[in-house]
């Protein structure tokens, strides 16, 4: 089947870094996304990953290895707005068509 | 303004009786896409197109319909809702492009069925 692991909580402190690990098992690998949402909210694009390698957007950072079917989401200088769910999202490629399996989420509490 | 429109956001309802989530975005999107969420289970993909009148089952259909008679529009059905489709649903689009994959959400229908 196909399944992608994530912790389920994470909790650091304001200015920190802290990273958020992503593995998965999929067939048809095309790429690895992530996504942010605060409660009551919908979920917002972060990064996408098609190659191996680092991504860079302002404090976060989403990099893949697509041969240890292995990504993270890397944010730096942690904020109190930075409290949300993360989600990792593969994107698959069979048959003509892209489908998406979204992993279950990883929990950030930001403390003071 | 760019956005993924849905409605309507709150919708109780009894078993059976059929009901009709719309979807519409602005953005000249290919791909759209259902998603349910349910805790502890993330974000499952229920429907999803890759354009007019092509729609695929993802990994949850059982009990949807969909159809996408335009680009911008992408209603998901429920012929008879059953409690188990109590679920927050978010309806998504985005281009279909090899090197970018940014899927716009929008801002989600709460179901209840009883």
């Amino acid at each position: 089947g196909q399944s992608l692991e994530q912790p389920s909580e994470v909790t650091a402190v304001e200015g920190a870094i802290v990273q958020i690990n992503c593995t998965y098992q999929t067939s048809g690998f095309y790429g690895l996304s992530w996504y942010q949402q605060h409660d009551g909210g919908a979920p917002t694009f972060l990064s996408y990953n098609a190659l191996d390698g680092l991504e860079e957007t302002g404090r976060f950072s989403s990099f893949l290895s697509r041969s240890d079917s292995y990504g993270y989401l890397l944010l730096q200088e942690l904020q109190m707005k930075d409290s949300a769910s993360y989600f990792c999202a593969v994107r698959s490629f069979t048959s003509g068509t892209y489908k998406y399996i979204f992993g279950t989420g990883t929990r950030l509490k930001v403390l003071a | 303004e760019a956005q993924v429109t849905q409605n309507p956001r709150y919708l109780i309802t009894v078993t059976g009786k059929k009901l009709t989530v719309t979807c519409s975005q602005n953005m000249n999107h290919e791909y759209m896409s259902w998603y349910r969420q349910d805790p502890g289970l993330g974000l499952r993909q229920i429907y999803y197109s890759m354009n007019v009148e092509v729609t695929d089952k993802g990994d949850v259909p059982e009990g949807y319909k969909v159809s996408r008679k335009e680009k911008r529009n992408f209603p998901l059905i429920l012929e008879s809702p059953s409690p188990n489709q109590t679920s927050l649903y978010f309806c998504a689009s985005s281009y279909i492009q090899r090197d970018k994959d940014e899927q716009f959400f929008g801002p989600g229908t709460r179901l209840t069925v009883l």
